[in-house]
């Protein structure tokens, strides 16, 4: 079972670049978010979904755009990317809302903007 | 004020010692404490959920809630060097609030 799957692993851009981090779960998770993590600030949710067709802002939506086409996959979608978009960007799929639902992880994408 | 604070560290133990992570935060309204252990390089993982205050047991690992102090911790009793690892707390009413996390390392 893989779990939850996130490509590229690492991305170096230039600024004004444009790219799509990928995510898919196997798990048949209805809920599925972007955190991104900057060193020593925790994690800080961008986009969520809480099922195919419907997505929603998080605390820093700024910058990025999101679909839910399918129940398996969320993209990422970065347009013109800048400096401060430099982070380490991690999908989550839970069951249920993540209240009480544990979150399952992927292995992050190390996306550098210079 | 921040609704969840942590303490980023980091902390540095010997091995076998006793590690106390705590969070404080200032939201009433949170229901659901929880404990994710991010290895480096990694995604984090649930390690302990609670919901109400009191304690919570798992093998080495104890989860504490003192909802009237606004206050959680995790101990960890005969630390070992595989618990090296940022600890993050999440509490939750809708989505989940992370504290910035703990750096932990256990020297052998």
């Amino acid at each position: 079972n893989a779990g939850v799957t996130q490509t590229p692993k690492f991305r170096i851009l230039k600024i004004g670049q444009s790219m799509t981090l990928q995510c898919t779960q196997d798990m048949n998770h209805n809920y599925m978010y972007w955190y991104r993590q900057d060193p020593g600030m925790g994690l800080k949710l961008i986009y969520y979904s809480v099922g195919a067709g419907i997505t929603d802002k998080g605390e820093v939506p700024n910058g990025y755009n999101v679909s839910r086409s399918t129940t398996e996959d969320f993209p990422l979608r970065l347009e013109l990317a800048a400096p401060s978009q430099t982070s380490v960007y991690f999908c989550a799929s839970s069951y249920g809302i993540a209240t009480n639902e544990k979150l399952f992880f992927g292995s992050g994408t190390q996306l550098s903007v210079l | 004020q921040k609704e969840v604070e942590q303490d980023p560290g980091p902390l540095s133990v010997p091995e076998g010692a006793i590690v106390s992570l705590n969070c404080t935060y200032s939201n009433s309204a949170f229901q659901y404490f929880m404990w994710y252990r991010q290895y480096s390089r990694k995604g984090p993982e649930l390690l302990m959920y609670t919901y109400s205050s009191g304690n919570k047991e798992d093998g080495r690992f104890t989860a504490q809630v003192d909802k009237s102090s606004k206050y959680i911790s995790l101990f960890i009793r005969d630390s070992q060097p595989s618990d090296s690892a940022t600890y993050l707390c999440a509490m939750s009413i809708t989505p989940l609030v992370f504290g910035k996390g703990t750096r932990l390392s256990v020297i052998a």
